[in-house]
C-alpha cells in the first residue's frame, strides 16, 4: 500500500540557516510527488511538484527514487517560511487523489 | 474568482444528526475532493469526482455519502454523525489549466460531534 512519511513533527531552525523538510514514500508505481505549505490563518496551497523541477520561494525538492525519498531543502531560511508542511503522493494517477504525509511544523526564528 | 468555498465553517452535532458540507468552485475544474483531517494525521481523501455527474470512494467513505450536483458543487453528507467523525473536512479543486497543474484547497469546516 502507498504511504508518505514525514518523521519530524516539528522543525525548529534561525533565520539564515539551511533548511531540510524530511519526507519518505511507499509506492510501487511510478512515483508523483507534491509538497503543500499551510501558513497560519491560509488554506493549504500547492508549493511545489516533483515533475516540474522548479524553485518556488527558494525552496526545492528532488526525487530520489533509490532512496523513495523527496526532501524539501531551502539554504537559508526566511521567518516567514514558518508554516506547516505536508509532502504528498499522487496515487491515483490521471484522478489524481493524494495521499499526506503527517506533516511538519517549521519554525524559523529570528 | 472566489476560489474553492466551503460552508459551513464551524458545526458542532449530536450524535445521529445530519448534515451536509457544501462545497464549490468557481475555477472550471472537472475533478472535486473531500478530505478529512485528524489530529496529528495527514489529509485523507473521502470521496472525489472525476467529473460532473461521476464520484468514487477515497480511502475512509464509511459514514458518507457524496453527490455532485453540478460541475461547480460537490456536496459531502453525513447521514448519522457518529464522534469518530470529528474532524477538519476540506473541498479540494483539480484540473490541468493552459498547461498547468492547478490544485486548489477550500478553508475547511471544523467539524465537532458529540
Amino acid at each position: 500500500a502507498q504511504r508518505v512519511t514525514q518523521p519530524e513533527k516539528l522543525l525548529s531552525v534561525f533565520k539564515g540557516a539551511p533548511v531540510e523538510l524530511k519526507c519518505n514514500y511507499s509506492y510501487s508505481g511510478s512515483p508523483e510527488l507534491f509538497w503543500y505549505v499551510q501558513y497560519s490563518r491560509q488554506r493549504l496551497q500547492l508549493l511545489l511538484r516533483h515533475i516540474s523541477r522548479e524553485s518556488i520561494k527558494g525552496f526545492t525538492a528532488d526525487l530520489n527514487k533509490g532512496e523513495t525519498s523527496f526532501h524539501l531543502k531551502k539554504p537559508f531560511a526566511q521567518e516567514e517560511d514558518s508554516a506547516m508542511y505536508y509532502c504528498a503522493l499522487n496515487y491515483g494517477g490521471a484522478t489524481n487523489k493524494l495521499i499526506f504525509g503527517t506533516g511538519t511544523l517549521l519554525a524559523v526564528q529570528p | 474568482n472566489a476560489g474553492v468555498t466551503q460552508t459551513p465553517k464551524f458545526q458542532v452535532l449530536k450524535t445521529g444528526q445530519s448534515m451536509t458540507l457544501q462545497c464549490a468552485q468557481d475555477m472550471n475544474h472537472n475533478s472535486m475532493y473531500w478530505y478529512r483531517q485528524d489530529p496529528g494525521m495527514g489529509l485523507r481523501l473521502i470521496y472525489y469526482s472525476a467529473s460532473e455527474g461521476t464520484t468514487d470512494k477515497g480511502e475512509v467513505p464509511n459514514g458518507y455519502n457524496v453527490s455532485r450536483l453540478n460541475k461547480r458543487e460537490f456536496s459531502l453528507r453525513l447521514e448519522s454523525a457518529a464522534p469518530s467523525q470529528t474532524s477538519v473536512y476540506f473541498c479540494a479543486s483539480f484540473d490541468f489549466g493552459r498547461d498547468a497543474y492547478e490544485q486548489y484547497f477550500g478553508p475547511g469546516t471544523r467539524l465537532t460531534v458529540t
